[in-house]
């Protein structure tokens, strides 16, 4: 079965510094999509940033980007010039190609400090 | 930008009662899920939806719940005979197409047994 770890209850970042949020999973599969979800206190679950495990080259958008280590199974999230509307829940979540189901993380508290 | 939307945002109910939480889709989407996320612990998979069956479901997804969707619109996840542990927020989720598609999650519903 399909896992997903997020090694790190909480995170705390500076405005405006940089953070990584981890993630690692397991599979056996090699055609299956990683994701990371934001969900801010109270408010629903929405899309940061996903990965293809085809494609080499790691997923960006605008100050999101990620670290996709296929052979190490990890995918970690990182976060440039932090704001404080990035302060939010994030979780890490593994799909199947052609599957339906999304498996999550634990999730990560962020923390941003003005 | 539409969203998926769910009613009630909490739900008290006592042990043993039947309870029936309430999503509404994205219009054009075809693929609808529901998860729960205990206090404290991941969000899991409950079960998906399409074409008005069940194509898969966790082995949470036992036979006190069900799910349909009764007129097009709405999406409903109903727990026959609540216990304790059913205690959670629960999320509904769609997604136009399988595969890559991110999915849509609405806010969630708290249900909270006495």
């Amino acid at each position: 079965a399909q896992t997903v770890t997020q090694s790190q209850p909480e995170m705390s970042v500076q405005e405006a510094e940089t953070v990584t949020l981890s993630c690692t999973y397991d599979t056996s599969e090699s055609d299956y999509y990683l994701f990371w979800y934001k969900q801010p206190p109270s408010r629903q679950m929405i899309l940061v940033i996903r990965q293809e495990a085809y494609k080499q080259q790691n997923a960006t958008e605008n100050r999101f980007s990620v670290n996709f280590q296929k052979a190490a199974k990890s995918f970690s999230l990182k976060i440039s010039d932090s704001q404080l509307g990035d302060a939010a829940m994030y979780f890490c979540a593994y799909s199947l190609q052609g599957a339906q189901k999304l498996v999550f993380g634990q999730g990560t508290r962020l923390t941003i400090n003005p | 930008e539409p969203e998926v939307t769910q009613t009630p945002s909490h739900q008290v109910t006592q042990m043993g009662q039947e309870v029936i939480l309430r999503c509404v889709p994205i219009s054009n989407h075809l693929y609808f899920y529901w998860y729960r996320q205990i206090l404290g612990q991941k969000v899991e998979f409950l079960v998906s939806f399409y074409n008005n069956e069940i194509s898969e479901k966790s082995e949470i997804f036992d036979d006190q719940f069900s799910v349909e969707r009764p007129d097009g619109s709405n999406f409903t996840l109903k727990i026959r005979s609540t216990k304790l542990e059913d205690s959670a927020m629960y999320f509904c989720a769609s997604v136009v197409e399988r595969g890559n598609q991110p999915q849509h999650f609405g806010d969630g519903t708290r249900l909270s047994i006495l």
